[in-house]
């Protein structure tokens, strides 16, 4: 089964630039979650989706990211214009059914370094 | 606010020896309980989850669950260096059907040869 996808791998912009990040889940996962992650913390949920809908945003800096997952697969995460406090791992993670139990899988990331 | 409590190390042991990490959560309510495996540069792994008070044993693997003192834990026995990296101890989201994952912030975790 392959994992969660996601492009770019690396990214740097300067400040005030945009960039947006993309992301496909596991086949058949309906929901799908973006992260921030900032060096040495754990990842923050930034907005979830559940097919196409969003589920909760209530973290997401709405002034300056955007997401969205249209068709209910592939999603992007976009960011405009950015910050110096932006730098960070982007993770995507997609969750199923394990054991019985939903589980969350991650992607490999996308890490933002905003000069 | 939920929130999810790691000491952040660094945490040292020598090769062999058991690792034991611990965790504190705030929100009462909370279902289930994950552990991930996050090596440097890598993303989050997952390694284990519980959601019964108790001992659950995955290999060299033991989460332990204590829901009236919102404590979770995890041992690692017979450390290897290949174990050497950072915790996150992950509380699912009680409430509704958001599903939601609130992580610490991570044990470093370092395995001496």
């Amino acid at each position: 089964e392959a994992g969660v996808a996601q492009s770019p791998r690396y990214k740097i912009i300067e400040k005030r630039q945009s960039v947006a990040f993309w992301c496909n889940p596991i086949s058949g996962h309906a929901t799908l979650y973006w992260y921030q992650q900032i060096l040495g913390q754990g990842p923050k949920l930034l907005i979830q989706f559940q097919n196409n809908g969003v589920v909760d945003d209530s973290q997401l800096p709405k002034d300056r990211f955007s997401a969205e997952r249209l068709k209910g697969v592939d999603s992007t995460l976009k960011i405009q214009p950015a910050k110096l406090e932006d730098s960070a791992v982007y993770l995507c993670a997609s969750s199923g059914t394990s054991g019985g139990r939903e589980t969350q899988y991650f992607g490999p990331g996308t890490r933002l370094l905003v000069l | 606010q939920k929130e999810v409590e790691q000491n952040s190390g660094p945490l040292s042991v020598p090769e062999g020896a058991i690792a034991s990490l611990n965790c504190t959560y705030s929100d009462r309510g909370s279902q289930s309980f994950f552990w991930y495996r996050q090596y440097s540069g890598k993303s989050p792994e997952l390694i284990m989850f519980i959601y019964s008070n108790g001992d659950k044993e995955d290999g060299r693997f033991t989460a332990q669950l204590n829901k009236a003192s919102q404590y979770v834990s995890l041992l690692i026995r017979d450390s290897q260096p290949s174990d050497s990296a950072t915790y996150l101890c992950a509380v699912k989201d009680s409430s509704g059907s958001a599903r939601q994952l609130t992580f610490g912030s991570g044990t470093q975790l370092t395995v001496l040869p």
